[in-house]
């Protein structure tokens, strides 16, 4: 089983905040990377896939960058808001099987008005 | 609408009687896979498939059977269930493999008692 890990675990920022997450994995055997948000009682939605070394990805305030040599990924949020209030979940992929995920244990972040 | 559906979504069974949750996609994707989460241990692949007739064990498939018969249903089969396999499980799919977006059903609540 991949070691796949996240820090910090949880994060209480006030709104306006801008934070980072970390997200490790082995850097042998990569195939891809995906991150998550999870808010409670719904399902994982898809944020950014990541696949190659140096990707940087971005939606509206929240982005991505990708470093597989070193085997980390970060994910930003600036200016967080209330409603950036989730799990964030990374998911990797290697490569030797790579229908296989290995997911994170997350970071929920909790932003206060 | 794109989605992946699942049910039940709610059950509550006894130990020994076997059930089967459905997972279905309207997304003609390839990839399908099932995840069980537990507190403190985040999310964990059961099985997963690449296409239609292949599958494969992801790291949890302990206690579980799937099939992948047609391209859009990918049932989890629990011949016969014990009180550990009480969970959450997800079934989700992507595009041509998990290197793109997968996306997730709504989630499953199993309790065995």
């Amino acid at each position: 089983i991949l070691n796949v890990e996240q820090s910090p675990q949880s994060l209480h920022v006030q709104e306006g905040d801008s934070t980072n997450f970390t997200c490790s994995f082995p850097s042998s055997n990569f195939y891809a990377l995906h991150w998550y948000r999870w808010e409670t009682a719904k399902s994982p939605e898809a944020l950014f896939v990541m696949t190659l070394n140096g990707d940087e990805k971005k939606k509206g305030r929240i982005s991505a960058t990708l470093n597989t040599k070193e085997g980390y990924s970060y994910l930003y949020i600036k200016g967080s808001q209330p409603e950036d209030s989730a799990t964030y979940l990374c998911a990797s992929l290697p490569n030797t099987n790579a229908g296989k995920s290995t997911f994170g244990d997350g970071t929920t972040l909790t932003v206060k008005p | 609408e794109a989605q992946v559906t699942q049910n039940p979504r709610y059950l509550i069974t006894v130990t020994g009687k076997k059930l089967t949750v459905t997972c279905s996609q309207n997304m003609n994707h390839e990839y399908m896979s099932w995840y069980r989460q537990d507190p403190g241990l985040g999310l964990r692949q059961i099985y997963y498939s690449m296409n239609v007739e292949v599958t494969d064990k992801g790291d949890v498939p302990e206690g579980y059977k799937v099939s992948r018969k047609e391209k859009r249903n990918f049932p989890l089969i629990l011949e016969s269930p014990s009180p550990n396999q009480t969970s959450l499980y997800f079934c989700a799919s992507s595009d041509k493999g998990p290197r793109n977006t997968i996306y997730f059903g709504e989630g499953s609540w199993l309790t065995v008692v």
